[in-house]
């Protein structure tokens, strides 16, 4: 079955660039999503479709995917970014979560 | 707006089954595939299966098979998760999710099941 890797946790300082990796066989043929959530709250999408900002998400969250890896960018990251974040792509119809990654912003 | 409801908490004791309800609204729900995902507590997303409202086609996670049944109901917009079986490490935090864009677009709020003797 298709895996993705992501760290378990990265630290930045407040209006620094927070990078976070997602790693899996070919990803960059298949679309990367990535899931904000925060305690007690359902994941929110931040980008889909490896590059695109839904409306309402900040510019400062960009994505980018290619070969084995995709990457979300937080530009100029703020407190209220510390969050879970998931990449998930599709196996056929299923759908593969990596296993997350803590932002700590601070 | 699209929105998912659903059901609220349930606590059920080991080995028996639990059948969760969302709701859809702001859009026809047999335009959109919607999925199941749970989480546990302190733990990552965990995908369950797939339904295609259209048809009623459904995909499972390996995981699940034979004790997942995912269904829907056209005329009031509400697909079904019923997991069987229930044991302690089932309790989590179910979530239905619409697919748009490529991505899992629109979450329900979740619904925790907890299971316990």
């Amino acid at each position: 079955s298709y895996e993705l890797t992501q760290p378990p946790s990265v630290s930045v300082s407040p209006g620094q660039t927070a990078t976070i990796t997602c790693s899996g066989d070919k990803l960059g043929q298949r679309y990367a999503s990535w899931y904000q959530q925060k305690p007690g709250q359902p994941p929110v999408v931040v980008i889909h479709q490896d590059t695109k900002r839904p409306s309402g998400i900040p510019e400062r969250f960009s994505g980018f995917s290619s070969g084995n890896t995709a990457t979300l960018t937080i530009s100029g990251a703020q407190p209220m970014d510390e969050a879970d974040y998931y990449c998930q792509a599709w196996d056929s119809s299923n759908v593969v979560f990596g296993g997350g990654t803590t932002l700590t912003v601070l | 707006q699209v929105q998912l409801v659903q059901s609220g908490a349930e606590v059920k004791k080991p080995g028996a089954s639990v059948k969760l309800s969302c709701k859809a609204s702001g859009y026809i729900l047999t335009r959109n595939h919607m999925h199941w995902v749970r989480q546990a507590p302190g733990q990552g997303l965990e995908w369950m299966g797939i339904i295609n409202p259209n048809d009623g086609g459904t995909g499972y996670a390996q995981k699940f098979q034979g004790r997942v049944i995912m269904t829907r109901d056209t005329s009031t917009s509400t697909v079904y998760m019923q997991l069987t079986g229930l044991r302690p490490e089932d309790t989590a935090v179910y979530y239905c999710a619409r697919v748009a864009h490529q991505c899992l677009e629109t979450w329900g709020q979740g619904t925790l099941v907890t299971v316990s003797s």
